[in-house]
């Protein structure tokens, strides 16, 4: 089973900040990478699929990046509705699919 | 709009069995992969089932084999979870999900809550 790692587990920042999200995999998944967003008491949302295409309504302040074992997600000047927690997930190798244990990302 | 509308969910005793059903429209649900994924109360997304577009292929976690059977009704547009000996580890909220392309999870659903307790 390929173990997802994201770091940190919680991020402080400020409305129109930068910030960049980590996601490790135990194993090589090529680009078979996703980054999902789940806002409290909603549904997860597909932000990114193939490590760094953007899923259809996806603004451009997310961009993604990696290959391989590392990979991150960036966005560029925080807005209000980003305050979320994000997820990264493989599916280059499964059963099973995995999931990393999610960054919240919270107003400081 | 894709719109996939779980439901079956409730308060079950352990060694129990429930069936949750995914009702899907807005699209063309005999073309695209199908998942079952859950989220326990406060922590992180597993993937637990997935049946491919004609319901030949079928995969589960390790948690889950064994006691949990993943199906489709193609003429009715519907998936379904059938969760047999029900344990209180999987108490969670169960997503359907579609795929965009296989195990992208373009699609969820709002979920339905299993609580397995005695």
């Amino acid at each position: 089973e390929i173990v997802m790692s994201q770091s940190p587990a919680t991020l402080s920042v400020s409305p129109g900040e930068r910030v960049t999200l980590s996601c490790r995999a135990s194993q090589s998944v090529g680009t078979k990478l996703a980054w999902l967003q789940q806002k409290i008491g909603q549904s997860p949302r597909l932000l990114i699929y193939s490590a760094s295409s953007r899923a259809t309504g996806v603004p451009a302040r997310f961009r993604a990046t990696g290959s391989g074992t590392e990979f991150t997600l960036t966005i560029s000047s925080l807005q209000s509705e980003d305050f979320a927690v994000y997820y990264c997930q493989q599916y280059n190798e499964w059963p099973p699919i995995t999931f990393g244990q999610g960054t919240r990302l919270e107003i400081k | 709009q894709v719109q996939l509308v779980e439901s079956g969910g409730g308060v079950v005793q352990p060694g129990t069995s429930l069936t949750l059903s995914c009702a899907a429209s807005g699209f063309t649900f005999s073309n695209f992969g199908m998942h079952w994924v859950r989220q326990a109360p406060g922590k992180g997304l597993e993937w637990v089932a997935m049946v491919s577009y004609d319901g030949s292929h079928k995969y589960f976690a390790d948690s889950v084999k064994g006691r949990f059977t993943i199906s489709r009704d193609n003429s009715n547009n519907t998936l379904y979870l059938q969760m047999n000996s029900l344990r209180p580890e999987d108490t969670a909220l169960y997503f359907c999900v579609k795929d965009r392309i296989i195990a992208e999870f373009e699609d969820w659903g709002q979920g339905t809550l299993v609580t397995v307790s005695s």
